[in-house]
């Protein structure tokens, strides 16, 4: 079954640093989101993509954060300045369509990010 | 007001038993409804969509109630398996695909 892929799995960075999470969404899909979920919280949603742009964002998507989709199969997400609240869980999900019916966002296993 | 709410819980039941999770949305323009499952570390998992009509896939009963703006699930003859925690999801759709979460509510079966 296809599914969506995560690296690394656990990042550990320190304050001030850039970082880069990787994903492989599932190869048909065309939407693409990040999400993250701080230790004990709800899953909040950061930022949508499609078309090589993106579709929407969350106010926790500030000018520190990006998105890239840099060739067919990867979709990243940045972390210019890293900050000790940005650590948390980082989920990639991918979906076939957008907002068309109940369509599955398809959830990846997350890369842990711990900021010191 | 939380745009999805749901109780945390812990609700701790017996195996075999009958448990009810609710939750309610503040945006009155939401249009999908989704309970996820997510285990302790990991990434969520859809459960089930929930229909306007209400469905059922197995042990699994979904409700919505559009008017008071509530979700329902209900897991019937409960496994050890079921535990874990549930997340109550909203989508408005017109353009935006990004997928709002309730806090969970945690669910441990007790053998």
């Amino acid at each position: 079954e296809p599914e969506v892929t995560q690296t690394p799995s656990h990042q550990v960075t320190q304050m001030g640093q850039e970082v880069i999470l990787r994903c492989v969404p599932i190869s048909n899909h065309l939407y693409f989101y990040w999400y993250r979920q701080i230790l004990g919280q709800k899953v909040e949603f950061l930022v949508s993509f499609y078309n090589n742009e993106i579709s929407e964002k969350s106010e926790i998507f500030d000018d520190q954060f990006s998105v890239e989709r840099p060739d067919g199969s990867n979709f990243t997400l940045k972390i210019r300045s890293t900050k000790l609240e940005d650590s948390a869980m980082y989920f990639c999900a991918s979906s076939e369509v957008g907002t068309s019916g109940n369509n599955e966002q398809f959830f990846g296993p997350g890369t842990r990010l711990t900021v010191l | 007001r939380k745009e999805v709410e749901q109780d945390p819980g812990p609700f701790n039941v017996p195996e075999g038993a009958t448990v009810a999770f609710n939750c309610t949305y503040s945006n009155s323009a939401s249009q999908s409804f989704f309970w996820y499952r997510q285990d302790c570390r990991k990434e969520p998992k859809l459960l089930m969509s929930v229909y306007s009509s209400g469905n059922e896939d197995g042990r699994f009963t979904a409700q919505l109630n559009r008017a008071s703006q509530y979700i329902s699930l209900l897991i019937r003859d409960s496994k050890l398996s079921d535990s874990a925690t549930y997340l109550c999801v909203v989508r408005d759709n017109f353009g935006n695909e990004k997928l709002t979460f309730g806090t969970g509510t945690r669910l441990t079966i007790i053998p």
